[in-house]
């Protein structure tokens, strides 16, 4: 079974504004992380934060984690086109040689020029 | 950083026919490698990893197996294709001794007719 819900399914913003994607998932994790994937492409690691961690940033992402909710957040902030991409979380439930990620079904967010 | 390689890009193949997808792996030694099929506008199933050579863990009992032969190769294959197997499958790596993301190759797009 799934273990990252995201929320929304699909986003449509204009270019300029801020984005917000939330995951939610139902186990102990070690880890959460953020890839996005361009259309017919492979996935590309964003950012990843751990469950000790609250908040995170990096160039125009930021992502936070709230494990008494079982959720997480990535903002892009002043979005463009490029953006554009299908953006998944991936939990990660322990580090080591035999760590596995759980993916979650995406969400698609077009940005407008 | 790791560069995963993957062929062939795109593959159209007749049911009952075998297939072999390769993904060899750059810039790490013993990483851990795994096998995802996404189908349309859904998120990644994980098929196989693996953690070593000759060490494969399947995830999914399918029509599909995985070998890894060398280090940094890694190999998904199947005796007699069905029409379920069409997808996007991707090949992924993780340094096993430090970092907790993956690194994907750019993906097969495999159609059965």
């Amino acid at each position: 079974s799934q273990q990252g819900e995201e929320d929304p399914q699909a986003l449509s913003i204009q270019e300029g504004e801020n984005a917000t994607m939330n995951c939610s998932y139902k186990t102990s994790i070690n880890n959460l992380q953020w890839y996005r994937q361009n259309s017919g492409r492979g996935l590309v690691h964003l950012i990843l934060i751990r469950s000790n961690e609250r908040e995170k940033h990096s160039g125009r992402l930021r992502v936070t984690l709230d494990t008494s909710k079982k959720s997480s957040s990535l903002l892009i902030t002043a979005s463009r086109a490029a953006d554009t991409a299908s953006y998944f979380c991936a939990t990660g439930p322990r580090t080591g040689a035999n760590s596995k990620l759980t993916f979650g079904k995406g969400i698609t967010l077009s940005v407008r020029p | 950083s790791q560069t995963i390689h993957q062929w062939p890009a795109t593959l159209v193949q007749p049911v009952g026919s075998p297939l072999s997808l390769e993904c060899t792996v750059e810039g790490t030694s013993n990483p851990n490698l795994y096998w995802y099929r996404q189908a349309a506008g859904r998120g990644l199933q994980l098929l196989f990893y693996s953690v070593g050579i000759g060490q494969i863990s399947s995830e999914v009992p399918q029509n599909l197996s995985a070998s890894r032969p060398q280090d940094r190769q890694f190999i998904l294959s199947s005796k007699k294709l069905l029409l379920s197997d069409s997808g996007f499958y991707l090949c992924a790596g993780r340094a096993a001794i430090r970092g907790d993301e993956q690194y994907f190759g750019p993906g097969t797009r495999l159609t059965v007719t």
